[in-house]
């Protein structure tokens, strides 16, 4: 199984503010299959990236992925008081599908 | 509107059965792969298991194989996850999701989850 691992595991920034998260896989992810997800208390996850770098449909541009082989990147460019919440990584390129441990990205 | 909503969810003792329900609308069912996805109480999410649009393939965990059984009615629109010899680690927020595209596995919808509770 390809086991991913997301830093940090917690992340205390202010609204306006840059948040880069990182996730790194344990073996190569190909075709960049790998997606972010935003979770809110008592709330499904919601597809923000997927292929690594797309963003889904309704997701604003501060959203933004990359990244390759085994190492991605998450950004938001400038924190709204809405995008504090748990963030998850996703890789689909080889069964099982693993998600990360999450990074909670909380108000500082 | 595109929409997954679960039932079946509850309490259940250690050893008991249980089976899940996953209402789809908005969209063509029977053209969508169709997963589980669980999450225990404050933790991550793990993947449960998969089956295809026709029924004919599936595929689960581990950590859930020879427990869960999968299936779907595409004539209701339904999906099912069919739990056996439950234990404390299989509590959690069961979700059914589907992939972004047929065949895909990153996940754009989701459900808002049923709830269940192993315990004696």
């Amino acid at each position: 199984d390809i086991v991913l691992t997301q830093s940090p595991g917690t992340l205390s920034l202010s609204p306006g503010e840059r948040a880069t998260l990182s996730c790194r896989a344990s073996q190569s992810v190909t075709s960049s299959y790998l997606a972010w997800y935003q979770q809110k208390p008592g709330q499904a996850p919601r597809l923000l990236i997927y292929g690594a770098s797309s963003r889904a449909t309704g997701i604003p541009d501060r959203f933004s992925g990359s990244g390759s082989g085994t190492d991605f990147t998450f950004t938001i460019s400038r924190l709204e008081p809405e995008d504090f919440a748990v963030y998850y990584c996703q890789q689909y390129s080889s069964s099982p599908v693993t998600f990360g441990p999450g990074t909670k990205l909380e108000i500082k | 509107e595109v929409q997954l909503v679960e039932s079946g969810g509850g309490l259940v003792q250690p050893g008991g059965s249980l089976r899940l329900s996953c209402a789809a609308s908005g969209f063509t069912f029977s053209s969508y792969a169709m997963h589980w996805v669980r999450q225990a109480p404050g933790k991550g999410l793990e993947y449960v298991s998969v089956i295809s649009g026709n029924g004919g393939s599936t595929y689960y965990a581990n950590s859930v194989k020879g427990r869960f059984t999968i299936s779907r009615d595409n004539s209701k629109n339904t999906l099912y996850l069919q739990m056996g010899s439950l234990s404390a680690e299989d509590m959690a927020v069961y979700y059914c999701v589907r992939g972004l595209v047929p065949a895909g596995r990153a996940f754009d919808i989701w459900g808002q989850g049923t709830m269940v509770t192993v315990s004696s």
